[in-house]
């Protein structure tokens, strides 16, 4: 079974400070990565996702995240976030092959940016 | 049109009524999703049609009947609800019918409510 592990559950940062959330997973075999947003009082949104070819991916909002498959890893990082990102971020696995369509979310992390 | 709908936005019910959920996308996405989102926590898989055949069922408890009319629409049937079974219920679609692989747009849900 695959499982997703978000490092941190709440993080504060201020405004203009770097933001990187951790994402580990787990799964014996091929895996599709994302990362969704939910804004308050709005529904879930793709921020940005990895199948193949680059491991460094870049998403909307000047979010990017870098999968590194030896760590089983996916973390999301911005160099400088803006109180608009304020918001909850969950870390998804989509398994490949028999296990297609068993989306697997990590149980979220909080972020709030100071103005 | 790139939205996913879902009706009621909210229910209450008792646990001898029988009440749907629908959900509706006009993407011609060929799969189709159904999760629960309890507070502070991620949404759970429950079920997976692709092609209007149910291919995923997560060892979810009878009282909750999915159903897949057409391509566009999928309907959540509820009977004999506990309360514990209150939360939001997210639907989602993705493009392919090899669900899970690609990415997957959300509906805001309906937060429902068993008394």
């Amino acid at each position: 079974a695959q499982s997703v592990s978000q490092h941190n559950h709440h993080v504060i940062l201020s405004e203009a400070a770097s933001l990187e959330l951790g994402c580990n997973y787990s799964y014996g075999g091929t895996v599709n990565l994302f990362w969704y947003v939910q804004y308050p009082g709005q529904h879930l949104q793709l921020l940005l996702k990895y199948f193949s070819g680059d491991p460094l991916v870049k998403g909307i909002k000047g979010f990017e995240a870098e999968f590194i498959k030896s760590k089983f890893s996916f973390n999301l990082r911005k160099p400088s976030v803006q109180w608009s990102d304020t918001a909850e971020y969950f870390c998804a696995v989509n398994a490949r092959g028999t296990n297609a369509g068993k989306s697997t979310f990590g149980d979220g992390t909080t972020l709030t940016v100071k103005p | 049109d790139t939205e996913v709908t879902q009706t009621p936005k909210h229910l209450v019910m008792g646990m001898t009524n029988k009440k749907s959920l629908k959900c509706e996308q006009h993407m011609g996405h060929r799969a189709m999703y159904w999760y629960k989102q309890k507070a502070k926590k991620p949404p759970e898989l429950m079920f997976v049609y692709s092609y209007e055949k149910l291919s995923i069922n997560e060892s979810v408890p009878s009282r909750f009947s999915p159903e897949c009319p057409n391509s566009s629409l999928l309907n959540l049937h509820l009977h004999a609800l506990q309360p514990e079974d209150s939360a939001l219920y997210l639907c989602a679609s993705s493009q392919g019918g090899l669900a899970g692989v690609e990415t997957q747009y959300f509906g805001p849900g309906t937060r429902l409510l068993v008394l």
